[in-house]
């Protein structure tokens, strides 16, 4: 058990629909990073939070947003799905920005 | 960052020592090597990092050749829990928000 947690485990949406995918950090990390992973593009790096402001942006779609809150918990809205987005979202901590990042158990996001 | 190379799949006998090797020959002086580890579709688990000295912890070892060209991770006593994708990243330590780029890693079998 890292100590990160992620909420739901698993979602299920249609095509054109928004859900919100919840990270709770470690204990005293500030720093909260986004991950998707997908089948065919492996695990790739969407954004990255520290102590409430945005540090760092991979490939993140328009479509995609996140922020993190006062008490360090980090969210990953997803809007207008579709097909593709279907994946793993991985949230990851670390305590500084350099320091170690320990990761989630994930959201597996399902479009239909 | 440094781009990795490592061996697509690796097979090792139970209680055996797994060494998985890595090549990163473009790494520069301000990157540690970090290995992190998937087992099946579960968030990635840190193993261990190390910059030009050898380290170990309770998980494995990390061999740095003293050119910093290659490492080798070594799991000493493989059971089949340790069957997973291993990856191998190189990242800076001196910039701030740098994520992880994760590439196809070996995927180590574990068998009885």
């Amino acid at each position: 058990d890292s100590g990160v947690t992620q909420t739901p485990k698993h979602l299920i949406t249609a095509t054109g629909q928004r859900v919100t995918l919840r990270c709770s950090p470690r204990s005293g990390d500030l720093s909260v990073y986004w991950y998707q992973q997908s089948l065919d593009q492996g695990l790739q790096f969407l954004i990255q939070y520290y102590n409430g402001e945005e540090r760092a942006k991979g490939n993140i779609l328009e479509r995609f947003s996140a922020q993190q809150f006062p008490d360090l918990h980090s969210e990953l809205n997803l809007s207008s799905l579709e097909l593709g987005d279907s994946a793993l979202y991985f949230c990851a901590s670390s305590e500084t920005l350099q320091e170690t990042q320990y990761f989630g158990p994930g959201t597996r996001l399902l479009v239909l | 960052d440094a781009k990795t190379t490592q061996p697509t799949s690796m097979d090792c006998a139970e209680g055996r020592a797994a060494n998985l090797p890595c090549n990163h020959s473009t790494i520069s002086g301000n990157e540690y090597v970090y290995w992190y580890r998937q087992i099946h579709s579960q968030g990635p688990q840190y193993i261990i990092h190390g910059l030009k000295n050898n380290e170990t912890n309770e998980m494995a070892s990390l061999i740095i050749t003293e050119d910093r060209k290659s490492s080798t991770l070594i799991l000493p006593h493989a059971t089949l829990r340790d069957t997973a994708v291993y990856y191998c990243i190189g990242r800076p330590f001196n910039q701030a928000g740098t994520a992880l780029i994760f590439g196809k890693g070996t995927t180590l079998s574990v068998s009885s």
